[in-house]
């Protein structure tokens, strides 16, 4: 199957910070991706919809400025946290489409972001 | 808005029983209904998955249906075995977004 990877795998970082993560097609090209949020024992939440190219799609409730979406490549979508808070505190897990009629999505591997 | 509903959230069996995870949907448009299985700390793993024009399908000892009509869909798992102990979930696909249930916690004693 089609390859997603993500990095840091593991984030630890002070409350006032930024992190960058980035979610990379590796053998195929994504025009949309996912990223979601998971808390412990949770479901995955959608935050939103990354599309090469154009802005990003946020869920309701999702702060636009406070997780800022980058989809700058076909293979590459990053997510910024800024100024984060120990609620922030996650697992973020990002997924890619192939499009032309794929119906599945691939995940990444994940990223746990601790906030101190 | 869209949502996955999904019952039960935690579920015990007794190894070589049957297992079913059942969901139901609010966007009629959906079209696309995965499953995965999640370990601790691991990405979801897609072990089957159904389109809207079809009823069953079925992988060895995993199967899932689908009712349009009443928008339900359900796993089942065969002759459970310990390592089908995970977190599995269930979504739906509309137009370009997953929503996914907020997942069962299996648990298959030995």
């Amino acid at each position: 199957g089609a390859v997603v990877s993500q990095h840091p795998s593991r984030v630890i970082c002070k409350s006032g910070t930024s992190v960058k993560i980035e979610c990379r097609s590796l053998d195929f090209q994504a025009t949309t991706m996912f990223w979601y949020r998971q808390f412990p024992k949770k479901s995955l939440m959608l935050m939103a919809t990354s599309n090469e190219g154009s802005k990003a799609t946020y869920e309701q409730g999702v702060e636009k400025d406070k997780f800022l979406i980058n989809h700058a490549s076909l293979t590459l979508s990053t997510l910024t946290v800024t100024s984060a808070h120990p609620e922030d505190s996650s697992f973020y897990i990002c997924s890619a489409d192939p499009g032309q009629g794929a119906k599945e999505q691939f995940f990444g591997p994940g990223t746990r972001l601790t906030v101190l | 808005g869209e949502n996955v509903e999904q019952h039960p959230s935690t579920l015990s069996v007794q190894e070589g029983d049957s297992a079913v995870i059942k969901c139901t949907y609010s966007d009629s448009a959906s079209n696309y209904f995965p499953w995965y299985k999640q370990e601790l700390g691991k990405r979801p793993q897609l072990i089957i998955d159904i389109r809207s024009n079809v009823g069953e399908k079925k992988d060895q000892r995993i199967a899932v249906t689908l009712n349009k009509t009443a928008k339900h869909f359900s796993l089942h798992i065969t002759e459970t075995q310990p390592e089908d102990s995970a977190v599995y979930f269930c979504a739906a696909r509309g137009t370009y977004k997953y929503i996914f249930g907020t997942g069962t916690r299996l648990k298959v004693l030995a």
